[in-house]
C-alpha cells in the first residue's frame, strides 16, 4: 500500500489559495491520488480523485506530476468554511478500502 | 447530504454492554463501509460490505461483528464494550466497492460513549 505524507497543518486568509501538497512515493501504476475533506464530528467528504496532470471540478483542482510521486490539492479562494482536516488516500487493490493518514489541518483566518 | 443515513446518533451505554449501529447506504450503492475514528487512531477501516457478502477486512477486533441484509442495509455489532471503544463510528457507501475510482460517500456518523 503506498504510504502518503502532507503537511500536519496550515494557516491561510480568506480569498486566498490554498495548496496542500501530499507525498506518495510508492504509488503503484494502477492506482488513484483521492483527496477528502472532513470538518469536526461530521463524516469525510468527497473532494476529488485523479490519476495524473490536472483535474477540475466546482470545488478544486488536483495537480500530478508525470511521475505521481506527489499530488497538489488546490483551494482557490479560501472562506472561513473551508476549515477543515484534508485527507489525501492512496487507492489501492480491488476493494477500495480507504487507508487514512493524519491529515492536514487547515485553518482559515479572517 | 451524502444520501447515507446511520442511527442512531448518539449512544451511551456501560462496560460490557453489546450495542448495534445501523446503517442505510445511498439508493443503489451495493457496497457498505465501516470506519472507526477515535481521537489516538485517526479514521480505521474496520470491514467491508458487497451485496450481502464480506469482502474486506481490516483492524476489526473480534468483539465486533457486522452483516448486510438483502435490502443492503447494515448493522455493526459491538459487544463486552470497553472504554477504548468510545469513537466516531463511520458507514460509507459506494456504488460497487470493486474499483480504486469507486467514491465512498459518508453518513454522520455514530457517537458512541462507553461509561
Amino acid at each position: 500500500l503506498a504510504k502518503t505524507t502532507q503537511p500536519i497543518s496550515m494557516d491561510s486568509y480568506e480569498g486566498q489559495e490554498v495548496n496542500i501538497t501530499c507525498s506518495h512515493n510508492n504509488i503503484a501504476t494502477n492506482d488513484y491520488i483521492t483527496w477528502y475533506q472532513q470538518f469536526p464530528s461530521q463524516g469525510p467528504r468527497f473532494i476529488i480523485q485523479g490519476y495524473k496532470t490536472k483535474v477540475t471540478n466546482e470545488v478544486a483542482s488536483l495537480f500530478i506530476p508525470a511521475d505521481r510521486k506527489s499530488s497538489t490539492l488546490s483551494l482557490p479562494r479560501v472562506s472561513l468554511s473551508d476549515t477543515a482536516v484534508y485527507y489525501c488516500l492512496v487507492l489501492s487493490g480491488g476493494y477500495n478500502k480507504l487507508i487514512f493518514g493524519a491529515g492536514t489541518r487547515l485553518a482559515v483566518h479572517p | 447530504d451524502s444520501g447515507v443515513t446511520q442511527t442512531p446518533k448518539h449512544l451511551i451505554t456501560a462496560t460490557g454492554q453489546r450495542v448495534t449501529l445501523r446503517c442505510s447506504p445511498r439508493s443503489g450503492d451495493l457496497s457498505v463501509y465501516w470506519y472507526q475514528q477515535s481521537l489516538d487512531q485517526g479514521l480505521q477501516f474496520l470491514i467491508q460490505y458487497y451485496n450481502g457478502e464480506e469482502r474486506a477486512k481490516g483492524n476489526i477486533l473480534e468483539r465486533f461483528s457486522a452483516q448486510q441484509f438483502p435490502d443492503l442495509h447494515s448493522e455493526l455489532n459491538l459487544s463486552s464494550l470497553e472504554l477504548g471503544d468510545s469513537a466516531l463510528y463511520f458507514c460509507a457507501s459506494s456504488a460497487r466497492g470493486t474499483s480504486g475510482t469507486d467514491t465512498q460517500y459518508f453518513g454522520p456518523g455514530t457517537r458512541l460513549t462507553v461509561l
